[in-house]
Protein backbone atom coordinates (compact mmCIF):
# COMPACT_ATOMS: atom_id res chain seq x y z
CA UNK A 1 0.00 0.00 0.00
CA UNK A 2 1.33 3.42 -0.50
CA UNK A 3 2.58 5.10 2.53
CA UNK A 4 4.85 8.51 3.03
CA UNK A 5 6.62 7.85 6.46
CA UNK A 6 8.11 11.33 7.21
CA UNK A 7 10.97 11.95 9.96
CA UNK A 8 10.51 12.89 13.70
CA UNK A 9 10.02 16.30 15.61
CA UNK A 10 12.83 18.50 15.26
CA UNK A 11 13.54 21.38 18.08
CA UNK A 12 15.98 24.00 16.41
CA UNK A 13 16.90 27.37 17.78
CA UNK A 14 16.40 29.95 15.56
CA UNK A 15 18.96 30.74 12.33
CA UNK A 16 19.80 26.97 12.26
CA UNK A 17 18.46 24.79 9.29
CA UNK A 18 16.58 21.61 9.18
CA UNK A 19 15.73 18.35 6.92
CA UNK A 20 12.64 17.10 6.67
CA UNK A 21 12.99 13.82 5.11
CA UNK A 22 9.62 12.40 3.54
CA UNK A 23 10.10 8.64 2.56
CA UNK A 24 7.79 7.06 -0.19
CA UNK A 25 6.86 3.43 -0.79
CA UNK A 26 3.92 1.70 -2.88
CA UNK A 27 4.17 3.87 -5.91
CA UNK A 28 6.45 4.62 -8.74
CA UNK A 29 8.13 7.55 -6.70
CA UNK A 30 9.35 9.27 -9.76
CA UNK A 31 5.54 9.51 -11.58
CA UNK A 32 3.41 11.78 -8.96
CA UNK A 33 4.25 14.88 -7.42
CA UNK A 34 5.52 15.71 -3.56
CA UNK A 35 4.09 18.38 -2.72
CA UNK A 36 5.05 20.13 0.85
CA UNK A 37 2.43 21.76 3.08
CA UNK A 38 2.32 23.72 6.27
CA UNK A 39 0.41 24.36 9.23
CA UNK A 40 1.50 26.58 11.65
CA UNK A 41 -0.07 25.94 14.99
CA UNK A 42 -3.64 26.56 15.38
CA UNK A 43 -4.15 27.69 11.66
CA UNK A 44 -4.72 26.77 7.92
CA UNK A 45 -3.11 24.38 5.19
CA UNK A 46 -0.26 26.72 3.23
CA UNK A 47 0.71 25.13 0.15
CA UNK A 48 4.35 25.28 -0.45
CA UNK A 49 5.17 23.95 -3.51
CA UNK A 50 6.20 20.68 -5.51
CA UNK A 51 8.42 18.70 -6.74
CA UNK A 52 9.24 15.77 -9.29
CA UNK A 53 12.03 14.11 -10.66
CA UNK A 54 10.99 15.34 -14.40
CA UNK A 55 11.15 18.75 -13.41
CA UNK A 56 12.58 19.82 -10.17
CA UNK A 57 11.05 22.00 -7.92
CA UNK A 58 8.29 24.71 -7.71
CA UNK A 59 8.13 26.86 -4.70
CA UNK A 60 4.87 29.14 -3.53
CA UNK A 61 5.59 32.94 -3.58
CA UNK A 62 5.93 32.88 -0.02
CA UNK A 63 8.45 30.24 0.25
CA UNK A 64 11.18 31.07 -1.95
CA UNK A 65 14.82 31.82 -0.64
CA UNK A 66 15.23 29.60 2.60
CA UNK A 67 13.30 26.87 1.61
CA UNK A 68 14.72 23.68 -0.83
CA UNK A 69 13.20 20.99 -1.96
CA UNK A 70 15.18 17.82 -2.90
CA UNK A 71 14.73 14.08 -4.25
CA UNK A 72 16.92 11.17 -4.11
CA UNK A 73 15.01 8.67 -6.42
CA UNK A 74 17.50 5.97 -5.39
CA UNK A 75 15.53 5.64 -1.42
CA UNK A 76 12.30 7.64 -3.03
CA UNK A 77 12.49 9.76 -0.61
CA UNK A 78 11.63 13.57 -0.79
CA UNK A 79 13.59 16.36 1.67
CA UNK A 80 12.40 19.97 2.64
CA UNK A 81 15.56 21.90 3.71
CA UNK A 82 15.07 25.33 5.51
CA UNK A 83 17.96 27.65 6.27
CA UNK A 84 18.15 30.37 8.10
CA UNK A 85 15.22 29.14 10.66
CA UNK A 86 13.10 31.58 12.58
CA UNK A 87 10.42 31.47 15.42
CA UNK A 88 7.53 32.10 13.00
CA UNK A 89 8.93 28.93 10.70
CA UNK A 90 7.16 26.75 13.91
CA UNK A 91 5.13 24.48 11.96
CA UNK A 92 3.89 21.32 10.82
CA UNK A 93 5.10 20.63 7.85
CA UNK A 94 3.63 17.68 5.54
CA UNK A 95 4.44 15.76 2.29
CA UNK A 96 1.76 14.54 0.21
CA UNK A 97 1.33 12.92 -2.77
CA UNK A 98 -0.38 14.98 -6.05
CA UNK A 99 -2.64 12.23 -7.58
CA UNK A 100 -3.25 13.98 -11.28
CA UNK A 101 -6.97 13.45 -12.32
CA UNK A 102 -8.46 14.74 -15.40
CA UNK A 103 -6.95 18.77 -16.16
CA UNK A 104 -7.51 18.99 -11.65
CA UNK A 105 -6.11 16.96 -9.34
CA UNK A 106 -5.79 16.09 -5.19
CA UNK A 107 -3.72 14.72 -2.49
CA UNK A 108 -4.42 10.99 -1.88
CA UNK A 109 -1.62 10.17 0.50
CA UNK A 110 -0.29 12.38 3.03
CA UNK A 111 2.67 11.69 5.27
CA UNK A 112 1.86 11.96 9.12
CA UNK A 113 3.56 15.74 9.84
CA UNK A 114 6.86 16.75 11.12
CA UNK A 115 6.36 19.02 13.90
CA UNK A 116 9.35 21.78 13.43
CA UNK A 117 9.74 24.58 16.57
CA UNK A 118 11.84 27.11 16.59
CA UNK A 119 13.29 28.70 19.95
CA UNK A 120 15.90 30.10 21.39
CA UNK B 1 -4.58 34.40 -7.76
CA UNK B 2 -8.09 32.74 -7.01
CA UNK B 3 -8.70 33.09 -3.32
CA UNK B 4 -11.39 30.41 -1.38
CA UNK B 5 -13.29 31.63 1.46
CA UNK B 6 -14.85 28.90 3.37
CA UNK B 7 -18.04 29.64 5.70
CA UNK B 8 -19.40 29.49 8.36
CA UNK B 9 -15.99 29.29 10.74
CA UNK B 10 -16.98 26.91 13.10
CA UNK B 11 -20.30 24.87 12.94
CA UNK B 12 -22.16 23.04 15.81
CA UNK B 13 -24.40 20.68 15.40
CA UNK B 14 -25.74 17.44 16.95
CA UNK B 15 -25.62 13.80 15.98
CA UNK B 16 -28.11 13.07 12.95
CA UNK B 17 -28.25 16.28 11.64
CA UNK B 18 -27.37 17.55 8.25
CA UNK B 19 -23.96 20.00 7.85
CA UNK B 20 -23.72 22.31 4.38
CA UNK B 21 -20.42 23.84 4.25
CA UNK B 22 -19.47 26.42 1.91
CA UNK B 23 -16.76 27.00 -0.18
CA UNK B 24 -16.44 30.07 -2.34
CA UNK B 25 -13.75 31.27 -4.79
CA UNK B 26 -13.15 34.60 -5.91
CA UNK B 27 -13.85 33.95 -9.62
CA UNK B 28 -15.43 31.37 -11.44
CA UNK B 29 -13.13 27.51 -11.63
CA UNK B 30 -13.85 24.50 -12.78
CA UNK B 31 -15.46 21.95 -11.01
CA UNK B 32 -12.59 19.54 -11.70
CA UNK B 33 -10.42 21.61 -9.40
CA UNK B 34 -11.92 21.63 -6.12
CA UNK B 35 -11.37 18.92 -3.65
CA UNK B 36 -12.61 18.79 -0.09
CA UNK B 37 -10.53 17.35 3.05
CA UNK B 38 -10.82 16.65 6.64
CA UNK B 39 -8.84 17.03 8.98
CA UNK B 40 -9.16 15.25 12.55
CA UNK B 41 -6.58 16.82 15.67
CA UNK B 42 -3.06 15.37 15.31
CA UNK B 43 -3.74 13.79 12.26
CA UNK B 44 -2.82 14.88 8.41
CA UNK B 45 -6.02 15.77 6.12
CA UNK B 46 -7.75 13.12 4.07
CA UNK B 47 -9.29 13.35 0.71
CA UNK B 48 -13.25 13.48 0.89
CA UNK B 49 -14.38 14.84 -2.33
CA UNK B 50 -12.78 15.45 -5.68
CA UNK B 51 -13.60 17.13 -8.90
CA UNK B 52 -16.14 18.57 -6.24
CA UNK B 53 -18.30 15.88 -6.23
CA UNK B 54 -16.69 12.33 -6.78
CA UNK B 55 -16.18 10.66 -3.49
CA UNK B 56 -13.13 9.11 -2.77
CA UNK B 57 -12.01 5.61 -2.20
CA UNK B 58 -13.76 4.51 1.31
CA UNK B 59 -15.29 7.43 2.17
CA UNK B 60 -18.86 7.13 3.44
CA UNK B 61 -21.85 7.95 1.13
CA UNK B 62 -23.26 11.17 3.97
CA UNK B 63 -20.70 12.72 2.38
CA UNK B 64 -21.46 14.69 -0.85
CA UNK B 65 -19.98 17.46 -2.65
CA UNK B 66 -21.81 19.56 -5.04
CA UNK B 67 -21.27 23.16 -7.08
CA UNK B 68 -19.60 25.07 -9.96
CA UNK B 69 -18.56 28.50 -10.76
CA UNK B 70 -17.76 30.26 -7.47
CA UNK B 71 -19.82 28.19 -5.28
CA UNK B 72 -18.99 24.87 -3.87
CA UNK B 73 -20.58 23.04 -1.26
CA UNK B 74 -19.82 19.90 1.16
CA UNK B 75 -22.76 18.23 2.68
CA UNK B 76 -22.85 15.83 5.46
CA UNK B 77 -26.22 14.09 5.60
CA UNK B 78 -26.59 12.31 9.16
CA UNK B 79 -23.51 13.38 11.44
CA UNK B 80 -21.69 11.42 13.37
CA UNK B 81 -19.70 11.36 16.29
CA UNK B 82 -16.49 11.26 14.46
CA UNK B 83 -17.60 13.59 11.92
CA UNK B 84 -15.78 15.72 14.63
CA UNK B 85 -12.89 17.86 12.21
CA UNK B 86 -11.74 20.73 9.85
CA UNK B 87 -12.64 20.73 6.44
CA UNK B 88 -11.06 22.61 3.80
CA UNK B 89 -11.39 22.63 0.56
CA UNK B 90 -8.46 23.28 -2.20
CA UNK B 91 -8.39 24.01 -5.67
CA UNK B 92 -5.89 23.15 -7.91
CA UNK B 93 -5.06 25.96 -11.28
CA UNK B 94 -2.35 27.63 -12.70
CA UNK B 95 -0.63 30.18 -10.42
CA UNK B 96 -0.41 29.13 -7.76
CA UNK B 97 -1.27 25.82 -8.44
CA UNK B 98 -2.74 24.71 -5.40
CA UNK B 99 -4.78 26.86 -2.83
CA UNK B 100 -6.50 26.09 0.32
CA UNK B 101 -9.58 27.84 2.06
CA UNK B 102 -9.21 28.80 5.70
CA UNK B 103 -11.23 26.13 6.44
CA UNK B 104 -14.65 24.89 8.73
CA UNK B 105 -14.58 23.55 12.08
CA UNK B 106 -17.47 21.32 12.98
CA UNK B 107 -18.42 20.64 16.42
CA UNK B 108 -20.59 17.80 17.22
CA UNK B 109 -23.10 18.61 20.35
Amino acid sequence: QVQLVQSGSELKKPGASVKVSCKASGYGFTTYFINWVRQAPGQGLEWMGFINANNGPTYAQAFTGRFVFSLDTSVSTAYLHINSLKPEDTAVYYCAKWYHFGSGGFYDYWGQGTLVTVSS
Amino acid sequence: EVVLTQSPGTLSLSPGERATLSCRASQSVSSNYLAWYQQKPGQAPRVLIYAASSRAIGIPDRFSGSGSGTDFALTISRLEPEDSAVYYCQLYQNTPPVTFGGGTKVEIK
